[in-house]
């Protein structure tokens, strides 16, 4: 079964660097996953999809701060220079089979 | 730039069914390169996707709603449609439309979402 596995926390202080993590359940390690940002009272925005090769392309308007990587089964977002509007729930996605799977998500606390 | 927006009734009574509609511009829904789809996020919950809807008709559910969802697409009008039968209080909560981008297999798109009330 197709699952996304997130970290359900995560905190940084303002100015550094952030690594969220979104793991694939086994057997799902080749799957390109999106990351979307949902900041507090707003709807969720696409940011980029990254590729099993770490390979990445980011949305519209995303800024450089934002990038991904992978390592097997694992993608990660990594934010960097953090800035307070950071702070938000980041969510994984991939696609199986006609389903969509979304990671349960990890909220983001800019300290 | 392609915009999402969910249109329809704000409340709805229980066992009633809920009807939303997404209109989509900037993009054409009958495109072969798309899949169209609905999530829901209960209040400080995650995300749950309800189903979703290629330009064909061809439609996938969730298997925990399916016996509740119906999806449907209007090419002439640029929209598809949600509808969620036997509603409960459990189904308030935002829905939000959304589109799928078939070569990436990623949510590309989202609408702003609209929330939704179930209540006599």
């Amino acid at each position: 079964q197709l699952v996304l596995t997130q970290s359900p926390s995560a905190s940084a202080s303002l100015g550094a660097s952030v690594k969220l993590t979104c793991s694939l359940s086994s057997g799902h390690s080749t799957y390109t996953i999106a990351w979307h940002q949902q900041q507090p009272e707003k709807g969720p925005r696409f940011l980029m999809k990254v590729n099993s090769d770490g390979s990445h392309k980011k949305g519209d308007g995303i800024p450089d701060r934002f990038s991904g990587s992978s390592s097997g089964g694992e993608r990660y977002l990594t934010i960097s220079s953090l800035q307070s509007e950071d702070e938000a729930d980041y969510y994984c996605q991939t696609w199986g089979t006609g389903f969509w799977v979304f990671g349960g998500g990890t909220k983001l606390t800019v300290l | 730039q392609v915009q999402m927006q969910e249109s329809g009734p704000g409340l709805a009574k229980p066992s009633e069914t809920l009807s939303l509609t997404c209109s989509v511009s900037g993009g054409s829904i009958s495109s072969r390169n798309y899949y169209w789809g609905w999530i829901r996020q209960p209040p400080g919950k995650g995300l749950e996707w309800i189903g979703s809807i290629y330009y064909s008709g061809s439609t996938y559910y969730n298997p925990s709603l399916e016996s509740r969802v119906t999806i449907s697409v209007d090419t002439s009008k640029n929209q598809f449609s949600l509808n969620l039968s036997s509603v409960t209080a459990a189904d308030t909560t935002v829905y939000y439309c959304a589109r799928l981008d078939y070569d990436d297999l990623v949510v590309d798109y989202w609408g702003q979402g609209a929330l939704v009330t179930v209540s006599s």
